[in-house]
């Protein structure tokens, strides 16, 4: 399996911060890397799909980059709305496997 | 809109074998190019892949489950199904049905709610 690897596990910022959460897969997956965003109670919502592509209706604070083992998720200026967890999936191997998360706190 | 909802026993014995059911609506499960998946999440951790299928009827599994797991879709019903089966008090979790975006891009983008199933006698 792959493995992925998010850091950091969690993550206090205050509103108006840029947010940068990192996924490093343990191989190359190319960009076949999503982003999800889970609020408490809720199932995940998909953000960002093969590494930069904002999915309709997502707000553009979101965004996505990298390939091959590294890749980025940012938050350009953080909203109260956004506290969440945030999860990376890679898609380039089965099984699909996640990332362990990363919750974000307001500070 | 697609909608996907979640249905079954919330209590089950360990050993016996986990059934649910994913119903879908405001589209086919037989139209397009979609694959139909099952993820799960004990509470306060991650995410798990369980499996899926295709509208064909095609599986994959997630080999640390494959033998204990059979994913089936009813077309006539718009559902798809998942048992899982001598369950242990580890397969307590909450279960999500999902679809993904296509068969070419691998994003779950419509899922259920979730359902809460307990292992426990």
């Amino acid at each position: 399996d792959i493995q992925m690897t998010q850091s950091p596990s969690s993550l206090s910022a205050s509103v108006g911060d840029r947010v940068t959460i990192t996924c490093q897969a343990s191989q190359d997956i190319s960009n076949y890397l999503n982003w999800y965003q889970q609020k408490p109670g809720k199932a995940p919502k998909l953000l960002i799909y093969d590494a930069s592509n904002l999915e309709t209706g997502v707000p553009s604070r979101f965004s996505g980059s990298g390939s091959g083992t590294d890749f980025t998720f940012t938050i350009s200026s953080l909203q109260p709305e956004d506290i969440a967890t945030y999860y990376c999936q890679q898609y380039d191997n089965l099984p699909q496997t996640f990332g362990q998360g990363t919750k974000l706190e307001i500070k | 809109q697609v909608q996907l909802q979640e249905s079954g026993p919330g209590l089950v014995k360990p050993s016996q074998t986990l059934s649910l059911t994913c119903t879908v609506s405001g589209g086919s499960i037989s139209s397009g190019s979609y694959y139909w998946s099952w993820i799960r999440q004990p509470a306060g951790k991650g995410l798990e892949w369980i499996g899926r299928i295709y509208t064909s009827g095609s599986t994959n599994y997630n080999p640390s489950l494959k033998s204990r797991v059979t994913i089936s879709v009813d077309t006539s019903k718009n559902q798809f199904s998942l048992k899982l089966s001598s369950v242990t008090a580890a397969d307590t979790a909450v279960y999500y049905c999902a679809r993904t975006t296509s068969v070419v891009v691998i994003a779950f983008d419509y899922w259920g709610q979730g359902t809460l199933v307990t292992v426990s006698s």
